[in-house]
Protein backbone atom coordinates (compact mmCIF):
# COMPACT_ATOMS: atom_id res chain seq x y z
CA UNK A 1 0.00 0.00 0.00
CA UNK A 2 1.43 3.13 -0.98
CA UNK A 3 2.26 5.39 2.08
CA UNK A 4 1.69 9.21 2.05
CA UNK A 5 3.30 11.56 3.82
CA UNK A 6 3.48 14.97 5.61
CA UNK A 7 5.41 17.29 7.87
CA UNK A 8 4.49 16.44 11.14
CA UNK A 9 4.61 19.98 12.46
CA UNK A 10 4.98 23.32 11.24
CA UNK A 11 4.45 27.15 12.78
CA UNK A 12 3.37 30.14 11.19
CA UNK A 13 3.62 33.65 12.34
CA UNK A 14 -0.03 35.55 12.51
CA UNK A 15 -0.07 36.79 9.23
CA UNK A 16 2.44 35.12 7.35
CA UNK A 17 2.65 32.11 4.59
CA UNK A 18 3.08 28.53 5.05
CA UNK A 19 3.03 25.55 2.63
CA UNK A 20 2.13 22.17 3.40
CA UNK A 21 3.30 19.43 1.06
CA UNK A 22 1.90 15.84 1.13
CA UNK A 23 3.89 13.22 -0.82
CA UNK A 24 3.26 10.27 -2.46
CA UNK A 25 5.69 6.81 -1.64
CA UNK A 26 4.42 5.63 -5.42
CA UNK A 27 6.09 8.95 -7.34
CA UNK A 28 4.94 12.14 -8.16
CA UNK A 29 1.73 13.56 -6.98
CA UNK A 30 -0.55 14.24 -9.86
CA UNK A 31 -4.51 15.36 -10.22
CA UNK A 32 -5.09 11.80 -11.25
CA UNK A 33 -4.30 11.42 -7.04
CA UNK A 34 -7.60 14.02 -6.82
CA UNK A 35 -5.72 15.49 -3.44
CA UNK A 36 -7.95 16.67 -1.01
CA UNK A 37 -7.27 18.78 2.28
CA UNK A 38 -9.19 18.53 5.47
CA UNK A 39 -8.80 20.13 8.49
CA UNK A 40 -9.25 19.18 12.08
CA UNK A 41 -9.49 21.04 15.01
CA UNK A 42 -8.84 19.60 19.04
CA UNK A 43 -12.19 17.78 19.70
CA UNK A 44 -14.35 18.70 16.53
CA UNK A 45 -15.04 16.57 13.71
CA UNK A 46 -13.03 16.82 10.34
CA UNK A 47 -14.48 19.64 7.30
CA UNK A 48 -13.15 19.45 3.96
CA UNK A 49 -11.07 22.49 2.93
CA UNK A 50 -9.88 21.56 -0.70
CA UNK A 51 -10.82 18.75 -3.13
CA UNK A 52 -9.73 17.62 -6.60
CA UNK A 53 -6.33 19.01 -5.70
CA UNK A 54 -7.77 23.06 -5.64
CA UNK A 55 -11.47 22.89 -5.38
CA UNK A 56 -12.69 24.64 -2.47
CA UNK A 57 -15.76 24.46 -0.69
CA UNK A 58 -18.60 27.81 0.05
CA UNK A 59 -17.09 27.79 3.55
CA UNK A 60 -12.88 27.13 2.59
CA UNK A 61 -11.63 30.73 3.36
CA UNK A 62 -9.99 32.37 0.48
CA UNK A 63 -6.79 32.64 2.38
CA UNK A 64 -6.18 28.63 1.77
CA UNK A 65 -5.30 27.85 -1.76
CA UNK A 66 -4.58 24.05 -3.40
CA UNK A 67 -1.48 22.73 -5.77
CA UNK A 68 0.64 20.93 -7.02
CA UNK A 69 3.84 21.66 -6.52
CA UNK A 70 7.58 19.95 -7.05
CA UNK A 71 6.08 16.80 -7.44
CA UNK A 72 3.72 16.90 -4.32
CA UNK A 73 0.12 18.37 -3.55
CA UNK A 74 0.34 21.86 -1.96
CA UNK A 75 -1.95 23.52 0.63
CA UNK A 76 -1.01 27.12 0.75
CA UNK A 77 -2.20 29.78 3.92
CA UNK A 78 -1.66 33.28 2.92
CA UNK A 79 -1.92 35.62 6.08
CA UNK A 80 -1.90 33.20 8.65
CA UNK A 81 -4.77 33.71 11.63
CA UNK A 82 -4.90 32.01 15.25
CA UNK A 83 -7.88 30.38 14.53
CA UNK A 84 -6.06 28.54 11.49
CA UNK A 85 -4.06 26.80 13.94
CA UNK A 86 -5.24 22.86 13.61
CA UNK A 87 -4.23 19.56 11.95
CA UNK A 88 -4.57 19.06 8.49
CA UNK A 89 -4.51 16.03 6.47
CA UNK A 90 -3.95 15.04 3.07
CA UNK A 91 -5.82 12.41 1.22
CA UNK A 92 -4.65 10.85 -1.81
CA UNK A 93 -6.79 8.48 -4.10
CA UNK A 94 -4.79 5.50 -5.86
CA UNK A 95 -6.12 2.16 -7.97
CA UNK A 96 -8.73 0.90 -5.78
CA UNK A 97 -7.70 2.56 -2.66
CA UNK A 98 -7.47 6.19 -0.40
CA UNK A 99 -4.94 6.92 1.66
CA UNK A 100 -4.69 10.07 4.19
CA UNK A 101 -1.01 11.27 5.17
CA UNK A 102 -0.22 11.63 8.54
CA UNK A 103 -1.29 14.64 9.06
CA UNK A 104 0.98 18.38 9.76
CA UNK A 105 -0.24 20.13 13.07
CA UNK A 106 -0.22 23.98 12.32
CA UNK A 107 0.79 26.41 15.08
CA UNK A 108 0.17 29.61 14.07
CA UNK A 109 2.61 31.72 16.92
CA UNK B 1 -28.48 21.62 4.07
CA UNK B 2 -25.71 19.04 3.33
CA UNK B 3 -24.72 16.48 5.82
CA UNK B 4 -24.14 12.95 6.87
CA UNK B 5 -24.97 11.74 10.16
CA UNK B 6 -23.58 8.45 11.94
CA UNK B 7 -24.70 6.02 14.12
CA UNK B 8 -24.68 2.80 15.27
CA UNK B 9 -21.62 3.12 17.60
CA UNK B 10 -20.89 0.96 20.95
CA UNK B 11 -19.35 -1.22 23.16
CA UNK B 12 -18.86 -4.33 22.02
CA UNK B 13 -16.75 -7.36 22.57
CA UNK B 14 -13.49 -8.93 20.54
CA UNK B 15 -15.16 -11.05 17.97
CA UNK B 16 -18.35 -8.92 17.44
CA UNK B 17 -20.25 -7.35 14.98
CA UNK B 18 -21.21 -4.19 14.38
CA UNK B 19 -23.32 -2.24 11.64
CA UNK B 20 -22.50 1.48 11.52
CA UNK B 21 -24.99 3.73 9.29
CA UNK B 22 -24.61 6.96 7.78
CA UNK B 23 -27.47 8.90 6.27
CA UNK B 24 -26.83 11.47 3.97
CA UNK B 25 -29.26 14.30 2.70
CA UNK B 26 -28.71 17.63 0.70
CA UNK B 27 -26.55 16.05 -2.47
CA UNK B 28 -27.28 13.60 -4.64
CA UNK B 29 -26.48 10.44 -3.05
CA UNK B 30 -27.41 7.75 -5.84
CA UNK B 31 -24.53 9.38 -7.40
CA UNK B 32 -22.11 9.81 -4.55
CA UNK B 33 -18.84 7.66 -4.34
CA UNK B 34 -19.20 7.18 -0.13
CA UNK B 35 -16.16 6.56 1.83
CA UNK B 36 -15.96 5.17 5.84
CA UNK B 37 -13.02 6.70 7.66
CA UNK B 38 -11.93 5.82 11.18
CA UNK B 39 -9.74 7.75 13.69
CA UNK B 40 -8.93 5.96 16.89
CA UNK B 41 -8.04 8.00 20.21
CA UNK B 42 -5.31 10.09 19.85
CA UNK B 43 -4.49 8.78 16.23
CA UNK B 44 -5.22 10.21 12.79
CA UNK B 45 -7.45 9.84 10.22
CA UNK B 46 -7.56 6.33 8.79
CA UNK B 47 -9.41 5.20 5.45
CA UNK B 48 -11.18 2.06 5.77
CA UNK B 49 -13.36 1.61 2.28
CA UNK B 50 -15.53 3.16 0.07
CA UNK B 51 -18.59 1.56 -2.02
CA UNK B 52 -18.62 3.52 -5.72
CA UNK B 53 -22.24 4.57 -7.09
CA UNK B 54 -24.41 1.88 -8.24
CA UNK B 55 -24.20 3.69 -12.25
CA UNK B 56 -20.46 2.76 -11.60
CA UNK B 57 -21.31 -0.87 -10.68
CA UNK B 58 -21.71 -0.18 -6.91
CA UNK B 59 -18.01 -1.36 -6.30
CA UNK B 60 -16.46 -1.66 -3.19
CA UNK B 61 -12.93 -1.23 -1.89
CA UNK B 62 -11.55 -1.52 1.30
CA UNK B 63 -8.24 -0.51 3.25
CA UNK B 64 -5.85 -3.93 4.24
CA UNK B 65 -6.79 -3.88 7.75
CA UNK B 66 -10.41 -4.50 7.40
CA UNK B 67 -10.42 -6.48 4.31
CA UNK B 68 -12.52 -9.55 4.40
CA UNK B 69 -14.07 -8.19 8.01
CA UNK B 70 -15.90 -5.21 7.05
CA UNK B 71 -18.39 -5.12 4.04
CA UNK B 72 -19.95 -1.25 3.24
CA UNK B 73 -23.25 -1.38 1.45
CA UNK B 74 -25.74 1.51 0.11
CA UNK B 75 -29.61 1.80 0.14
CA UNK B 76 -30.44 4.28 -2.43
CA UNK B 77 -34.53 4.72 -1.58
CA UNK B 78 -33.07 6.11 1.78
CA UNK B 79 -29.81 7.68 1.26
CA UNK B 80 -28.26 5.72 3.26
CA UNK B 81 -24.73 3.75 3.56
CA UNK B 82 -23.65 1.20 6.06
CA UNK B 83 -20.48 -0.31 7.16
CA UNK B 84 -21.05 -4.15 8.61
CA UNK B 85 -18.20 -5.06 10.70
CA UNK B 86 -17.41 -8.15 12.02
CA UNK B 87 -14.51 -10.36 13.37
CA UNK B 88 -14.36 -6.96 16.37
CA UNK B 89 -10.08 -6.58 17.25
CA UNK B 90 -9.24 -3.96 19.90
CA UNK B 91 -7.37 -1.68 17.24
CA UNK B 92 -10.66 -1.06 15.55
CA UNK B 93 -11.72 1.09 18.20
CA UNK B 94 -12.42 4.25 17.00
CA UNK B 95 -15.04 7.29 15.91
CA UNK B 96 -15.89 6.22 12.61
CA UNK B 97 -16.98 8.82 9.88
CA UNK B 98 -18.41 8.66 6.05
CA UNK B 99 -17.68 10.84 3.79
CA UNK B 100 -18.05 12.19 -0.02
CA UNK B 101 -16.81 15.21 -1.53
CA UNK B 102 -19.84 17.30 -1.63
CA UNK B 103 -19.96 17.60 2.30
CA UNK B 104 -17.65 19.94 3.67
CA UNK B 105 -18.38 19.33 6.81
CA UNK B 106 -18.70 15.85 8.14
CA UNK B 107 -20.67 14.27 10.89
CA UNK B 108 -19.63 14.13 14.28
CA UNK B 109 -19.07 10.29 13.91
CA UNK B 110 -19.95 7.51 15.92
CA UNK B 111 -17.55 5.87 18.49
CA UNK B 112 -16.95 1.83 18.23
CA UNK B 113 -15.30 0.56 21.36
CA UNK B 114 -13.94 -3.29 21.05
CA UNK B 115 -13.26 -4.22 24.77
CA UNK B 116 -13.62 -7.24 26.86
Amino acid sequence: QAVVTQEPSLTVSPGGTVTLTCGSSTGAVTSGHYPYWIQQKPGQAPRTLIYDTNNKHSWTPARFSGSLLGGKAALTLSGAQPDDEADYYCFLSYSGARVFGGGTKLTVL
Amino acid sequence: EVQVVESGGGLVKPGGSLRLSCAASGFSFSSAWMNWVRQAPGKGLEWVGRIKSKSDGGITDYAAPVKDRFTISRDDSTNTVYLQMNSLKAEDTAVYYCSNRAVPFWGQGTLVTVSS
